[in-house]
């Protein structure tokens, strides 16, 4: 069983476009996230997301709009695709909030290339 | 956040034990040490953490000096599948408990 699973694994698109990222998690964990690891590697937070609230946004442009329809899910849409959005956007959950939040488990990944 | 600093690259032998370093010699009483691997083209994978024992589970043995100020995480046999980039990661009370990613360790192992 795929205890984080996210769609599509990779996504090609043109700049102007509006894309959705999707991601499932089935451990039941009350906390979720988006990290973005760009082409020099480094993982850096976007959004969390705890009993489908939104506890942290990491001065992401506004064309990034994360949605938590319930605890299991956390979608992320990203609207007038920049070259610079190109990069590996993971997904990742946590049991909750706080020190039990730095135990996390992390997505496939979704490669994000614009044109 | 406990600033970390671990070496950019390694090697191992395969079937050796792998030990990768960690200073964090900010650390603080009550923050925490993790460690996590990313394979090549897959998300991050938790590994193990510790306070201030001594931890081994079944993927690894976290080792933390009685100080507190360094730990190593130990592979005790490492294999080709666990060349990969190890992160040490400290979070503080001031990280509004998020991670922060650095740069890790590139394990590489040899056949």
């Amino acid at each position: 069983d795929t205890a984080v699973s996210q769609t599509p694994k990779y996504l090609v698109t043109q700049m102007g476009n509006d894309k959705s990222i999707k991601c499932e998690q089935n451990l039941g964990h009350d906390t979720m996230y988006w990290y973005k690891q760009d082409s020099k590697k480094f993982l850096k937070i976007m959004f969390s997301y705890n009993n489908k609230e939104l506890i942290i946004n990491e001065t992401v442009p506004n064309r990034f709009s994360p949605k938590s329809p319930d605890k299991a899910h956390l979608n992320l849409h990203i609207n007038s695709l920049e070259l610079g959005d190109s990069a590996v956007y993971f997904c990742a959950s946590s049991q909750d909030w706080g020190v039990k939040g730095y135990e996390q488990y992390f997505g496939p990944g979704t490669r994000l290339t614009v044109t | 956040d406990a600033k970390t600093t671990q070496p950019p690259s390694m090697d191992c032998a395969e079937g050796r034990a792998a030990n990768l370093p960690c200073n964090h010699s900010t650390i603080s009483g009550n923050e925490y040490v993790y460690w996590y691997r990313q394979i090549h083209s897959q998300g991050p994978q938790y590994i193990i953490h510790g306070l201030k024992n001594n931890e081994t589970n079944e993927m690894a043995s976290l080792i933390i000096t009685e100080d507190r100020k360094s730990s190593t995480l130990i592979l005790p046999h490492a294999t080709l599948r666990d060349t990969a980039v190890y992160y040490c990661i400290a979070p503080g009370l001031d990280s509004n408990y998020q991670l922060i990613w650095g740069a890790g360790t590139k394990l590489i192992i040899k056949p």
